[in-house]
């Protein structure tokens, strides 16, 4: 069946160091990749999200690729800050009539 | 503000207690969905509704039941609470309208803990 991996955490980094999460996906077709977060005590909100092979997602400094041929969407972010503690889903869904799979998530800490 | 809201954000309880967990949207979405969150197992999805009128089991369903009393409210109850169904529960909303459905809205999570 479809499912997602993404490397377990908990990753911890210091402040503006370099971030990658990395995401594979397993699943026939041509699913829409999702990366979502978690802050402490709240629920999930999508990050960025790409629908076809080549898209980039991006927002608030995070980037993904939809890499059809390696099937990844790893997540990256140049300069971390504190408040981006936080857990990571990367996530995907082939059409509006499935459901969204999600991946396990990873934990990411960030010190000052 | 527009926002999908859960009720009661804690609760501990008995096992064999049934419970009701609440969920209500202002969004005006179509599509409601159930998930629990366990540490290390990411989302798992146990009912979802894509209209008043249809419900669907997930992944996970049994020991749950739901309730879509109108297009805004969408309740998870547990018959016969177990401690093995301790864990963070997640409503969340999506609509066709929106890039077909694809993006879910989260509520801020029901911790129930069942003793």
């Amino acid at each position: 069946g479809d499912s997602v991996t993404q490397m377990e955490g908990p990753v911890t980094l210091s402040e503006e160091a370099f971030l990658t999460i990395n995401c594979t996906y397993t699943a026939t077709g041509y699913p829409s990749l999702f990366w979502y977060v978690q802050y402490p005590g709240e629920g999930l909100q999508l990050l960025l999200k790409a629908t076809k092979a080549d898209d980039k997602g991006s927002n608030k400094g995070f980037e993904a690729t939809y890499r059809k041929e390696t099937t990844s969407f790893h997540l990256e972010k140049g300069s971390v800050q504190v408040s981006d503690s936080a857990v990571y889903f990367c996530a995907l869904i082939k059409t509006s009539y499935d459901k969204v799979i999600f991946g396990p998530g990873t934990s990411l800490s960030v010190i000052p | 503000d527009a926002d999908v809201t859960q009720t009661p954000r804690n609760r501990i309880t008995k096992t064999g207690k049934r419970i009701m967990l609440e969920c209500s949207q202002t969004k005006g979405h179509d599509r409601m969905y159930w998930y629990r969150q366990d540490p290390g197992l990411g989302l798992r999805l146990i009912y979802y509704s894509f209209d008043v009128k249809d419900i669907n089991k997930g992944e996970i369903s049994d020991g749950y039941s739901v309730s879509r009393q109108a297009q805004a409210k969408f309740s998870l109850s547990l018959e016969s609470a177990i401690p093995n169904q301790t864990a963070l529960y997640f409503c969340a909303t999506s609509d066709f309208r929106l890039a077909g459905g694809q993006e879910q809205f989260f509520g801020p999570g029901t911790r129930l803990t069942v003793l």
